[in-house]
């Protein structure tokens, strides 16, 4: 079985200030790793993911994820938090060998950027 | 290049309905996934097409069904409605064909469905 924990309900931030949206997970096997973004009455779009390589991963807006293994995290990061960056943010597994297509996604993050 | 759109946007059914939900899939992708996201959680897999088949189901009930057409197109069913029911229905497209795993999930705005 695959899980994800978000373990932030809410996170708040200043705009200008770097923010830091956390996630672990649980996988037996490898893990793909994924982030998105929902912002009101809209579906899921997709930042960033974590194949293989690298542990820093660059994606959308400025994004940025770190892969640990040893911790099994990939928190999601940003230098310069925006206003506009206020969303409802989640993390997805899969795992490598995995015959199908599933995500397994955590129960998500809401983001406040206060002005 | 249009995303993945999804049909109707909000749907009222009273329990015992039959609900069908639809979903045109990125250009070009193969795959279709479908979720649901209750009030305040994630999303939660339900199944996959792909080539026209059940490829994989994830933990709901048979009351769930569904269906690929030979445009890559898909089909939610819901049969025998519950209140639990409710929920934002996401549907994911997916070149699978090509990337194998490592594909890239694209999702469209949801189908709300309250069941009353």
């Amino acid at each position: 079985a695959q899980s994800v924990a978000q373990p932030e309900d809410q996170v708040n931030v200043a705009e200008g200030n770097p923010l830091t949206v956390k996630c672990t997970y649980s996988v037996s096997g490898n893990p793909y790793l994924f982030w998105y973004v929902q912002y009101p009455n809209r579906g899921l779009q997709f930042l960033l993911k974590y194949i293989t390589g690298d542990n820093l991963v660059k994606g959308s807006y400025g994004f940025e994820a770190e892969f640990n293994k040893s911790q099994t995290s990939f928190h999601l990061k940003k230098p310069s938090a925006l206003v506009s960056d206020s969303a409802l943010y989640f993390c997805a597994v899969r795992v490598r060998n995995n015959a199908g297509n599933m995500l397994t996604f955590g129960g998500g993050t809401r983001l406040m950027v206060k002005p | 290049d249009a995303g993945v759109t999804q049909s109707p946007t909000h749907l009222i059914k009273t329990r015992g309905q039959q609900v069908t939900l639809r979903c045109s899939p990125k250009s070009g992708h193969d795959t279709v996934s479908w979720y649901q996201q209750a009030l305040g959680q994630g999303p939660q897999f339900i199944f996959q097409y792909y080539e026209e088949e059940e490829r994989q189901r994830g933990n709901f009930p048979d009351r769930f069904s569904g269906h690929q057409f030979p445009n890559y197109s898909s089909e939610l069913n819901v049969n025998a409605l519950l209140l639990g029911d409710s929920a934002l229905y996401l549907c994911a497209s997916s070149l699978v064909r090509l990337a194998g795993t490592k594909n890239i999930q694209y999702f469209g705005a949801g189908t709300r469905l309250s069941v009353l």
